[in-house]
């Protein structure tokens, strides 16, 4: 058990959707990380927060969003859902931003689009 | 851009035999992490080495870094079946610690 707890783990919905994924860090992490795995992309970094703030951004569509919260759990809000957007997203947490500390990953959220 | 390129991309060997797995990086770091993932699950780390270590030991695991050569290799000893899962090298792609992943090496240890 990595400590990073993700909510929902599974979840079906269908395109145009919205849904939100959300993400409580290892306990004393200030860091969060949200990356996508699909089969054809592989695993992307999404989007960095730190203590609150949005730290670095990666391949996040204009579509979907994230934030975290002064308790430090993080969202990813995704909207207007496509079929492409069916993947496994994980959260991933530590205790700073700097390089060299170690990430700790969630078990992720499966999404579905049909 | 900077992401770790694991080779092979799949290795299937016997229970007992060791797996050795290799990564290449294309920019300068200063640490290197390897995780593994099991099919469908989250992924887990396995070990941080940092670029002034040569090499690095947790169990049966052993990691190795050459700057020189901007590579790494992850060594699993005595494999078991339960060692079945793909296995990935992130090097930092920025200082801000956002990692980057390739495609990983899928490992089958056959009981």
């Amino acid at each position: 058990d990595s400590g990073v707890t993700q909510t929902p783990k599974h979840l079906i919905t269908a395109t145009g959707q919205r849904v939100t994924l959300r993400c409580s860090p290892r306990s004393g992490d200030l860091s969060v990380y949200w990356y996508q795995q699909s089969l054809d992309q592989g695993l992307q970094f999404l989007i960095q927060y730190y203590n609150g703030e949005e730290r670095a951004k990666g391949n996040i569509l204009e579509r979907f969003s994230a934030q975290q919260f002064p308790d430090l759990h993080s969202e990813l809000n995704l909207s207007s859902l496509e079929l492409g957007d069916s993947a496994l997203y994980f959260c991933a947490s530590s205790a700073r931003t700097a390089t060299g500390n170690t990430i700790y990953f969630g078990e992720g959220s499966w999404l579905t689009v049909v | 851009s900077q992401q770790g390129e694991e080779d092979p991309q799949a290795l299937s060997i016997q229970e007992g035999e060791n797996a050795t797995m290799n990564c290449s990086y294309k920019t300068s770091i200063n640490n290197l992490q390897w995780y593994r993932q099991n099919s469908g699950r989250g992924l887990v780390h396995l070990i941080l080495i940092r670029s002034n270590e040569r090499e690095k030991h947790s169990g049966r695991l052993r990691v190795t870094l050459d700057t020189s050569k901007k590579s790494s290799s992850l060594l699993i000893t005595a494999s078991r079946a339960a060692d079945t899962a793909s296995y990935f090298c992130a090097p930092p792609y920025n200082a801000g610690n956002m990692l980057t992943f390739g495609g990983g090496t899928r490992l089958m240890v056959k009981p």
